[in-house]
């Protein structure tokens, strides 16, 4: 079974309009880590937000918010005010277990979000 | 501080060749990850290195290895290259006790 399951291969939104991506993930760990990336078409993945299974408030980063809904293993990626240079791809991915066993992420297949002028 | 580098960004090979990829993790990283990127498979995770030491490892052959050394740079090795390792080989570090995987700019790799 899919881990990791992001079921909008492509998702279009208006520059300044928010946008939600959506994440759902299956793990029987009770300690684990979701993550958001965002990857350009050169390639390079960078960085968005992370949220732990033990934090309670929604992670924020400026623009970004993870909207956890732990109960249902949902992690969706929430865009605010979108912007031309947000256009890319949109990776959802999850560590499982505890910082000690190591930094295995895995991945969903994807989003590609398309910012209109 | 200078990001996670990678060399070289570009490689064309010949099936039946081998290659050595390298990493540069971010510094104070001492954890270091590869994943393979393809249109087909997705990101896959290959392995993962700590302290020079192998920790985990995903499902991929034989012929894919890799090494940390004392610095905590890495290189990962293919042996007897296919046409289906065409892919971009991403590297990524982690901070001690955390979570965060902070990604290179990748390999691209071809295989003719």
């Amino acid at each position: 079974a899919q881990k990791i399951t992001q079921t909008q291969p492509g998702m279009f939104v208006q520059e300044k309009e928010a946008v939600t991506l959506d994440c759902t993930y299956d793990t029987s760990d009770q300690s684990y880590g979701l993550f958001w990336y965002k990857q350009p078409s050169s390639g390079e993945m960078i960085f968005l937000i992370y949220q732990g299974s033990y934090d309670e408030q929604n992670a924020t980063e400026g623009r970004y918010s993870l909207n956890f809904q732990k109960a249902r293993k949902s992690a969706n990626l929430v865009i605010s005010a979108s912007q031309l240079g947000d256009s890319a791809m949109y990776f959802c991915a999850m560590r499982e277990g505890r910082k000690t066993s190591g930094s295995r992420l895995t991945f969903g297949e994807g989003t590609q979000l398309t910012v209109n002028p | 501080k200078a990001g996670v580098t990678q060399t070289p960004r570009y490689l064309i090979k010949t099936r039946g060749q081998q290659v050595t990829l390298s990493c540069s993790p971010i510094s104070g990283h001492r954890s270091v990850s590869w994943y393979q990127q393809t249109p087909g498979q997705g990101l896959q995770f290959l392995f993962e290195y700590f302290s020079e030491t192998q920790r985990n490892k995903g499902n991929f052959p034989g012929r894919f290895s890799g090494r940390q050394f004392s610095n905590s740079r890495s290189e990962m090795n293919v042996s007897t290259l296919e046409l289906g390792d065409s892919a971009l080989y991403l590297c990524a570090s982690s901070p001690p006790n955390s979570y965060e995987q902070y990604f290179g700019p990748g390999t691209r790799l071809t295989v003719t």
